[in-house]
Formats: C-alpha cells, sequence, structure tokens
C-alpha cells in the first residue's frame, strides 16, 4: 500500500540556522499538507498546498516558513531561520482528488532546535 | 471559533470493558469529524469519518450537533486498541483541527 514518507526521521540544528524537511506524498495526490506537534500539545495546522500555490495558511507559518514541490514529488517545508521554539515533530499529509478525502499522513521528522 | 475538545488525556480501562473516548467541537458550519489513531511507533491513521459511518475496528462514532460530540466507543476493549486517539474537525479547505489527544490504556 503507497504511504506517504518523510525524510529525516530526525534532525538537530543551532538557533539560526536553515532546515528543510521533505516529503514523498503518495503519487497521485492533488493536496498537500503540513501539521505540527511540539511535544505535549496537539497536532497544528501550518499550510496546505494544491496546483503549485498555497491554499490555507495558519498563523504559525509566518514569513520564516516557505513550502514548495520542486520536482513534482517531493513536497518541502523550509524554515528560513530556525528559533528554539520551532522544535516540534513535523508531519506532512497528503490527500487524493479534493479536500474532502482522507489525509494520510508521513511518520513525521522531529526537529530538535539548540 | 473553531475548536475540539478532548476532555480526557489517559484512558484506563480493562480487557473487555467498554470503551468511551469523549470529544466535542466547536464549530459555526457543517462539521465534518474524523477520529485518528496513532499506535506506538506509528504514524497517524485514519479510523473512522462520520460521513462514511462505518465501524472501524469495532469502533463507532455518532455525531451529535445538538451536544456538538463525537465520541468514540467501543463495546469490548481489546490490548491492542492502546494507543493515542485524535478527534479532529476539517473544514472545506481540507484543514484539520485536532484535540489534545486522549491515550487509550487497555490493561489485561
Amino acid at each position: 500500500e503507497p504511504e506517504v514518507t518523510q525524510t529525516p526521521s530526525h534532525q538537530v540544528t543551532q538557533m539560526g540556522q536553515e532546515v528543510i524537511l521533505r516529503c514523498v506524498p503518495i503519487s497521485n495526490h492533488l493536496y498537500f499538507y503540513w501539521y505540527r506537534q511540539i511535544l505535549g500539545q496537539k497536532v497544528e495546522f501550518l499550510v496546505s498546498f494544491y496546483n503549485n500555490e498555497i491554499s490555507e495558511k495558519s498563523e504559525i507559518f509566518d514569513d520564516q516558513f516557505s513550502v514548495e514541490r520542486p520536482d513534482g514529488s517531493n513536497f518541502t517545508l523550509k524554515i528560513r531561520s530556525t528559533k528554539l521554539e520551532d522544535s516540534a515533530m513535523y508531519f506532512c499529509a497528503s490527500a487524493g482528488g479534493s479536500v474532502q478525502e482522507t489525509q494520510y499522513f508521513g511518520p513525521g521528522t522531529r526537529l530538535l532546535v539548540l | 471559533a473553531q475548536r475540539v475538545t478532548q476532555p480526557e488525556k489517559l484512558l484506563s480501562v480493562f480487557k473487555g470493558a467498554p470503551v468511551e473516548l469523549k470529544c466535542n467541537y466547536s464549530y459555526s458550519g457543517s462539521p465534518e469529524l474524523f477520529w485518528y489513531v496513532q499506535y506506538s511507533r506509528q504514524r497517524l491513521q485514519l479510523l473512522l469519518r462520520h460521513i462514511s459511518r462505518e465501524s472501524i475496528k469495532g469502533f463507532t462514532a455518532d455525531l451529535n450537533k445538538g451536544e456538538t460530540s463525537f465520541h468514540l466507543k467501543k463495546p469490548f476493549a481489546q490490548e491492542e486498541d492502546s494507543a493515542m486517539y485524535y478527534c479532529a474537525l476539517s473544514f472545506n479547505t481540507g484543514k484539520l483541527i485536532f484535540g489534545q489527544g486522549t491515550t487509550l490504556q487497555v490493561k489485561p
């Protein structure tokens, strides 16, 4: 069964550094999402992406964050200058042909900012 | 404001006992609700969604618009049901809003 994959599984970085989190959605899916979960807190929506553009973003998704789909398969989340409070588990999700369809989640990338 | 509330952080039951995981929501529109489950060291996966009205692994959930609830129920818990359960509300944009999650612990 096809699955969403994410790399790396863990990333440790210094405050102020740029990080890129990578996701490979399920191949025929059209809708892509990033969520994050700070330790002990709820899963929070960051951004949704469709037709090569952002469809919605949360307040968390400020100018330090960006997403792109550089090659038609990968879906990346970039944090330009990481802060301590960016430490979290980041989940990618994809859904098929409409926003109503089930979102399938990746295993997550655990980001630790020191 | 749109919100999903799961009042219990931890629910501990014995094998064979009934289970009810509570979820309340706040949303002025027509809600679409889901239960996602995360087993130990595994990814979030969909357990069920209210529009499909399916029973998955013996779990059911009924949307009660009057009480704005979507509680998850199973008549007889199994040890393999031990996991983290998240209730989520979907918007017509696809965005999911999650509750805090409830850890279900099923004791032998």
